[in-house]
């Protein structure tokens, strides 16, 4: 069974960078079939997506947040890791890691259970 | 951006009741559209992709249609935890975008 876990700091200060980091379990993060995601929901709001990783180090970012976003893949440890530099209190949020998956159609079918990451001084 | 809209936003029903939720594209997708259930604290839970394949293991009760710009997902008879907010998702393009979610309520 497929695991995904985030990891990272709950606070972060005002102007400094969010990094956090996904560890998957039960399955390689260097199939080729994967596409591997960072995903967040503000307190009470929607989902948005931030951004995908390839095993290959690929990826795609939301243009939204393009400017800051930097989403990174370590295959030897399993996990991919995601920095938003620059953080505002419109960043608290929490935040996803999820799978998407291609059999001719992509879905999202495993997501970590999400960390809350505050942004305030 | 494709944008979804969903409708209703809120939805009050009873359980036993048949429901069914809309999402609207901005442009043409496709099929290439899933369904979420979240509940509160808990992350999405894949329901429906392609528009109207039942990811395995989820109730027969829940089904989707649709192509193009108009999907809907429907839920035969409510069940007690079905309760919680569903949200429609593109995977048409980048970036991937989300409905703003419609919460399902007992009355």
């Amino acid at each position: 069974q497929v695991q995904l876990q985030e990891s990272g700091p709950g606070l972060v200060r005002p102007s400094q960078t969010l990094s956090l980091t996904c560890t998957v379990s039960g399955g390689s993060i260097s199939s080729a079939d994967y596409y591997w995601s960072w995903i967040r929901q503000p307190p009470g709001k929607g989902l948005e997506w931030i951004g995908y990783i390839y095993y290959s180090g690929t990826t795609y970012y939301n243009p939204s947040l393009k400017s800051r976003v930097t989403i990174s893949v370590d295959t030897s440890k399993n996990q991919f890791s995601l920095k938003l530099t620059s953080v505002t209190a419109a960043d608290t949020a929490v935040y996803f890691c999820a799978r998407e998956s291609w059999s001719g159609y992509f879905y999202f079918d495993y997501w970590g259970q999400g960390t809350l990451v505050t942004v305030s001084s | 951006d494709i944008q979804l809209t969903q409708s209703p936003s809120f939805l009050s029903a009873s359980v036993g009741d048949r429901v069914t939720i809309t999402c609207r594209a901005s442009q043409g997708i496709s099929s290439y559209l899933a369904w979420y259930q979240q509940t509160p604290g808990k992350a999405p839970k894949l329901l429906i992709y392609a528009a109207s394949t039942l990811q395995s293991g989820v109730p027969s009760r829940f089904s989707g249609s649709g192509s193009g710009t108009e999907f809907t997902l429907t839920i035969s008879s409510l069940q007690p935890e079905d309760f919680a907010t569903y949200y429609c998702q593109q995977f048409n393009g980048y970036p991937r975008t989300f409905g703003q979610g419609t919460k399902l309520e007992i009355k």
